[in-house]
This record gives structure tokens, sequence and C-alpha cells, in this order.
């Protein structure tokens, strides 16, 4: 069954430093989302991609952040300049092209900031 | 504020029990609703979903409920067994491809053997 891949699966980086997250979404989905998930609470949302730009976004998603889907395979999360709050699982997810959909998550990535 | 909540952060059942999740929405414009299992270390995983113009929808073990009246979702799984045993999510959305799912706080069901 195919299925969202990212990598890594676990990122230290010290404060200030950039950052970014990998993600193989299912070949055939057409959108992508970034949500993140601090520990032991709920996941939020950050952003939804589709068609090369930007779909929606929460007011977390800042101008410290942005996306990109450098190729035909990968999409990308990048944190700019990371604060120790950023610290989270970051799930990326993506759906069909279609009304009624189901979004397949992946596995996360544990980003740890000092 | 929270758009979609759970009543109860944790449920222990015995294996075997029927188990009723419960979550709470408030946003009326709300159309699609889903429940997702998150086990230990993983990514949140389909369960079922639901649209607002039905009332019911079962799968294998589990069944959603949706009462609009009251915006209130349930998942009711049969026979809980112990692999069951992980955090259980709400989300709803607006029926539009792409749209942000908005997840509430989460039950953790334990099942003991």
């Amino acid at each position: 069954e195919p299925e969202v891949t990212q990598t890594p699966s676990h990122q230290v980086t010290q404060m200030g430093q950039e950052v970014i997250l990998r993600c193989v979404p299912i070949s055939n989905h057409l959108y992508f989302y970034w949500y993140r998930q601090i520990l032991g609470q709920k996941v939020e949302f950050l952003v939804s991609f589709y068609n090369n730009e930007i779909s929606e976004k929460s007011e977390i998603f800042d101008d410290q952040f942005s996306v990109e889907r450098p190729d035909g395979s990968n999409f990308t999360l990048k944190i700019r300049s990371t604060k120790l709050e950023d610290s989270a699982m970051y799930f990326c997810a993506s759906s069909e092209q279609r009304a009624l959909y189901e979004q397949y998550f992946g596995p996360g990535t544990r980003l740890t900031v000092t | 504020g929270e758009s979609v909540g759970l009543h109860l952060p944790t449920l222990s059942v015995q294996e075997g029990d029927n188990s009723i999740i419960n979550c709470a929405y408030s946003n009326s414009a709300s159309d699609y609703f889903i429940w997702y299992k998150q086990e230990s270390g993983k990514g949140p995983q389909f369960i079922i979903d639901i649209r607002s113009n039905m009332d019911k929808r079962q799968g294998q073990r589990v069944t959603v409920l949706l009462n609009k009246t009251v915006k209130h979702l349930s998942l009711q799984i049969a026979a809980t067994q112990p692999g069951d045993s992980a955090v259980y999510f709400c989300a709803e959305a607006i029926n539009q491809a792409g749209t942000a799912l908005i997840f509430g706080k989460g039950t953790t069901l334990s099942v003991s053997s």
C-alpha cells in the first residue's frame, strides 16, 4: 500500500538554525499538507499546498516557515530560524484531488530545538 | 478558541468490551468529519469519515455517529482489542479539496486483557 514517507525521523538543531524537513507524498496525490503536534497536544494545521502554491495556511505558519515542491516527488518544510517552541512532531500529509478526501499522514519528524 | 474537542482525555476498557469515544465540535460550517487513530511514535491513521448529510456510517468494527443538532460526533469500536490502544482524534473540515483538518485534543484508549 502506498504511504507518505518523511525524513529524517528525528532532527536536533540549535536555536536560530535553519532546518528542512522532507516528505515524499503518495505519488498520485495532488494536495500536500504540513501539520505539527507539540508533545501531548493536538495535531495543528500549518499549511496546505496545491499546484505549486500555498492553498491555505494557519497563523502558526509565519514568515519563518516556507514550503516547496522542489521536484516531482519531494515536498519540504523549511524553518528559517528555529525557536525553542518549534520543537514538535511535524507530520506531512497528502490527499487526492477530490472533494471528499482522506488525508494520509506520514510517520512524522521529531524536531528538537535546543 | 478550540473548534473541535473530546469529552474525555482517557478511556479504559476491557478486551472484548465496546468502546465509545465522544467528540464535540463548534463550527456549524463543517460538513466533513473524520476519526484518526494515532499509535505511539506514528502519524495519525485514518479510521472512518462521515459527511454531514449522514448520521451514521459503519466500517469494520467501527461506527461513527453524527448528531448535527447538538454538534456531537462519536466513534464506537466493537469488541475492543489490545491493538486498539491508541490516541483517537476527531477532526473536522469543510467539504472541499485541500481544506485543513481541524483536530480535537484526543482521547487515549487503553485496552486491558
